[in-house]
């Protein structure tokens, strides 16, 4: 199994500010990366899928990069709507893990 | 537009039997897999299977196999997710969500089905 591992496990941060989270792949899965947004009582909710490309009715302030091993969500200018718990995923390989998540709080 | 709507809350015992279901509408069934996703209250995501409404073919999480069973109702566009003899450790709420192919993600998502298992 491929296991996916994000950094940092919980966040704090200000509206307005630059946030970049980490997610590592223990083997390379070339651009099979996907990104979701999760808040408290609800499914989690799709961003960013291919490592970069944004899914549609997202908001351009996301982004995501990478490939092989180690990949990035950014979020250019925090939200108040942002604060909630991030996932990747590899799409790569049976079993489709999930990273452990991370926690983005309001500072 | 396209839904997956998800069975209600389920409470049950140890050793009982329980089966959950995803109505899907506004799109054409067949052509996307749909998905089952566990998540223990206040824990992350873990991909438990997919199947191909077209075909029916599956694909399992290898630690899940044996434990749970997925099936479909093509006449009435339903996915359900079965279980023969629950544990305490079946506690968790389950999403169903879709994919347009193995390698795409999971691009909608039902609003979740909570099972509690306890004695």
């Amino acid at each position: 199994d491929i296991q996916m591992t994000q950094s940092p496990s919980s966040l704090s941060a200000s509206v307005g500010d630059r946030v970049t989270i980490t997610c590592r792949a223990s083997q390379s899965i070339s651009n099979y990366l996907n990104w979701y947004q999760q808040k408290p009582g609800k499914a989690p909710n799709l961003l960013i899928y291919a490592a970069s490309s944004l899914q549609s009715g997202v908001p351009s302030r996301f982004s995501g990069s990478g490939s092989g091993t180690d990949f990035t969500l950014t979020i250019s200018s925090l939200q108040p709507e942002d604060f909630a718990t991030y996932y990747c995923q590899q799409s790569y390989s049976l079993p489709r893990n999930f990273g452990q998540g991370t926690n983005l709080e309001i500072k | 537009e396209v839904q997956l709507v998800q069975s209600g809350v389920e409470v049950k015992k140890p050793g009982e039997s329980l089966k959950i279901s995803c109505q899907c509408s506004g799109y054409n069934f067949a052509s996307y897999w749909i998905g089952w996703v566990r998540q223990v209250p206040g824990k992350g995501l873990e991909w438990m299977v997919i199947i191909n409404p077209g075909d029916s073919d599956t694909r399992y999480n290898p630690s899940l196999q044996g434990q749970v069973t997925i099936s479909v109702d093509k006449s009435i566009s339903t996915v359900y997710l079965q279980w023969n003899s629950l544990k305490a450790s079946d506690t968790a709420i389950y999403y169903c969500a879709r994919q347009y192919h193995v390698v795409q993600p999971f691009d909608y998502w039902g609003q979740g089905t909570l099972v509690t298992v306890s004695s």
